[in-house]
């Protein structure tokens, strides 16, 4: 059965801090991975696809890295509107899988 | 204005039915492919099922456990997508929402799309 896992499950963070999440697959899943913001009450939004372009409109403090298992989306300055949770989203093997997300609360 | 926008949602006995829909604009809804995603209640996302463009073979794939319940169809030239959800269940009480990737996924995939979601509560 083919998994993503994200870690950590939960950070406690302050406006301004670097945040770094990670996300493992459990078969290669080339590039095809896509990072998504969700906030309570909203529609996902997404940030990053094909584990490294960022989205239209998307700020620049928003970058994704990775390839083959191991990805990372990395946050350079967390502004007050960045606390939410965080999914990756892997389209390599139907069907395709969201990991169970990081909640990314304000410290 | 780029927009897809749900409806249909509601409170429904298990083993019943309900039809989603979702409608979209600013975009050519005929390129995209289109899918439906949920998120039951203190849960994560969960991708339901997808489907092609008609150029791209206008296949539909869903996930293992709506497969045989639940039915996705475009009308593009309404530019319009559906949910069919037939026998319910209280584990399918969730909010779905409607999302495109205006290119193909053969190329480049971008789920960049999303509507509002619309809830649809299974409860007798």
């Amino acid at each position: 059965e083919f998994v993503l896992t994200q870690s950590p499950a939960n950070l406690s963070l302050s406006p301004g801090e670097r945040v770094t999440l990670s996300c493992r697959a459990s078969q290669r899943i080339s590039n095809y991975l896509a990072w998504y913001q969700h906030k309570r009450g909203q529609a996902p939004r997404l940030l990053i696809y094909d584990a490294s372009n960022r989205a239209t409109g998307i700020p620049a403090r928003f970058s994704g890295s990775g390839s083959g298992t191991d990805f990372t989306l990395t946050i350079s300055s967390l502004e007050p509107e960045d606390f939410a949770v965080y999914y990756c989203q892997q389209r390599s093997i139907w069907p395709w899988t969201f990991g169970q997300g990081t909640k990314v609360e304000i410290k | 204005e780029v927009q897809l926008v749900e409806s249909g949602g509601g409170l429904v006995k298990p083993g019943g039915s309900l039809r989603l829909s979702c409608a979209a604009s600013g975009f050519t809804f005929s390129n995209a492919w289109m899918s439906w995603v949920r998120q039951a209640p203190g849960k994560g996302l969960e991708w339901v099922g997808r489907v092609k463009s008609i150029a791209d073979g206008g296949t539909r794939d869903y996930a293992a456990p709506v497969k045989g319940r639940f039915f996705i169809s475009r009308d593009d030239s309404k530019n319009s997508l559906y949910l069919e959800m037939d026998n319910l269940k209280t584990e399918d009480t969730a909010v779905y929402y409607c999302t495109s990737s205006a290119t193909s996924c053969f190329t480049l995939c971008a789920f960049d799309i999303w509507g509002q979601g619309t809830m649809v509560t299974v409860s007798s």
